[in-house]
């Protein structure tokens, strides 16, 4: 147990609507970090938040937003899905910023599928 | 630049041991490692820093050539409950610059009785 969940767990979604997923992170971390993955492939960052700021961007389009609230909670939204939006969503949360000596915490994931 | 791990996949007997490379063209200024079970959220192994520094779990070692832009996890007298997918994260310039890691796509391990 990581001290990080997520919901939901599993979510079905059409292709042009919006959808949004929730991370409540290990309480003192200041820095929540989400990931898309894709069947049989790693977890590709998608933006890093720290203390309510987006700290961060991998190559992912404006559609995909976020939020970080001060109770350690955090969502991604995504608008207009398209087929390829269908993968596994991690966040994971770390003390500071990601990378270099910091451990991230995962959460399981929500599993996104557009149909 | 995605890391390249090695091999994509492993299948041991329980007790063999098991090597699991990661390979980086860029400077890396540290090797993350996590391994990931079948419908479950990545697990943190280990977190190898320039300079020889370690943190990670006691049971578990590995190593990082830093010159060669190289991490690998050794895994010896393997168990059952070492089967999974494992993935190196990178900490490049590159990473930095947009403020994370980044993933290879990670070698399936299994283990069998």
């Amino acid at each position: 147990e990581t001290g990080v969940t997520q919901s939901p767990t599993h979510l079905i979604k059409t292709r042009g609507q919006q959808v949004t997923l929730r991370c409540s992170s290990q309480s003192g971390h200041n820095t929540v970090s989400w990931y898309q993955q894709a069947l049989g492939q790693g977890p590709q960052f998608i933006f890093q938040y720290y203390r309510e700021e987006e700290n961060g961007r991998g190559n992912f389009p404006p559609r995909f937003s976020g939020l970080q609230f001060p109770n350690y909670s955090s969502e991604l939204n995504v608008n207009a899905l398209e087929l390829d939006d269908s993968a596994l969503y991690l966040c994971a949360s770390s003390l500071g910023l990601a990378g270099s000596q910091e451990t991230q915490y995962f959460g399981p994931g929500t599993r996104l599928l557009v149909l | 630049q995605q890391p390249v791990q090695s091999p994509q996949a492993v299948i041991l007997r329980e007790g063999e041991d098991a090597v699991i490379n990661c390979s980086s063209s860029k400077a890396l200024y540290s090797v993350h490692w996590y391994r990931q079970k079948h419908g479950e959220a990545p697990v943190f192994l280990m977190i190898l820093l320039k300079g020889g520094e370690q943190k990670g779990h006691e049971k578990i070692s590995a190593s990082f050539n830093e010159k060669k832009q190289q991490s690998s996890l050794y895994l010896t007298a393997s168990q059952l409950s070492y089967s999974g997918t494992y993935f190196c994260g990178t900490d490049t310039a590159e990473g930095r610059s947009q403020g994370n890691l980044i993933f290879g796509k990670g070698t399936k391990l299994s283990v069998k009785p």
